[in-house]
């Protein structure tokens, strides 16, 4: 039973050619979430949808953009990846946002940059 | 400052020792605390939430001390399907944060037969 689904589960592109990551889930929550992971390092949140609220975190660069085009799908867009943006990329979802609820999350993409 | 901050380890310990991992956070409006698994090359899964009076799940149990600003988890009777990356996670304060996470950077436990 597939709750939130990552595509590809790997990703490779070339310098400077945007690439799209997509997020799909069954759960029905309102909010998902995107964050990178570097090797060794901590999962960082790039932003969240609240339904189709959007909400940038204050340092993510302005070479990732995200689409939520309806509920159950969430798009991560980068429109110019650098050698430095080559990470694990993970979804999750959580129902409402409040405090004390679990984020699921997807089994993510890892994106390698040549 | 981290926000969150652990000792990366890694820890090495036989099945069935015991093992405790510690956490600080800055944020002393932090209201959520969680522990998260992660194995090698995968997603990060829930292990347990951390409450006030502390939690048990069967070999893992929980502390928070929010005088001292510290999370603890201690997990007895170490299995080899332990190995994983321990994050800690906070969920800051209140208003319209929507559940945003702040994880610690995780500490590495391998458990050897």
């Amino acid at each position: 039973d597939a709750m939130v689904i990552q595509n590809p589960r790997y990703q490779v592109t070339q310098f400077g050619k945007p690439v799209t990551l997509s997020c799909s889930q069954t759960l029905n929550h309102n909010v998902m979430y995107w964050y990178q992971q570097k090797s060794s390092q901590a999962p960082k949140l790039l932003f969240h949808y609240y339904d189709k609220d959007f909400n940038n975190e204050a340092d993510t660069p302005d070479n990732f953009q995200s689409r939520r085009p309806n509920t159950s799908f969430c798009f991560l867009d980068i429109r110019s990846p650098g050698l430095g943006d080559a990470a694990m990329y993970l979804c999750a979802t959580s129902r409402d946002g409040t405090r004390q609820e679990t984020q699921y999350f997807g089994p993510g993409t890892r994106l390698l940059v040549l | 400052r981290k926000e969150v901050e652990q000792d990366p380890g890694p820890f090495n310990v036989p099945e069935g020792a015991t093992v405790a991992f510690n956490c600080t956070y800055s944020n002393s409006a932090s209201q959520s605390f969680f522990w998260y698994r992660q194995d090698c090359r995968k997603e990060p899964k829930l292990l347990m939430s951390v409450y006030s009076s502390g939690n048990e799940d069967g070999r893992f149990t929980a502390q928070l001390n929010r005088a001292s600003q510290y999370i603890s988890l201690l997990i007895r009777d170490s299995k080899l399907s332990d190995s994983a990356t321990y994050l800690c996670v906070v969920n800051p304060a209140g208003g319209t944060s929507y559940g945003k996470l702040t994880f610690g950077q995780g500490t590495i436990l391998t458990v050897h037969p």
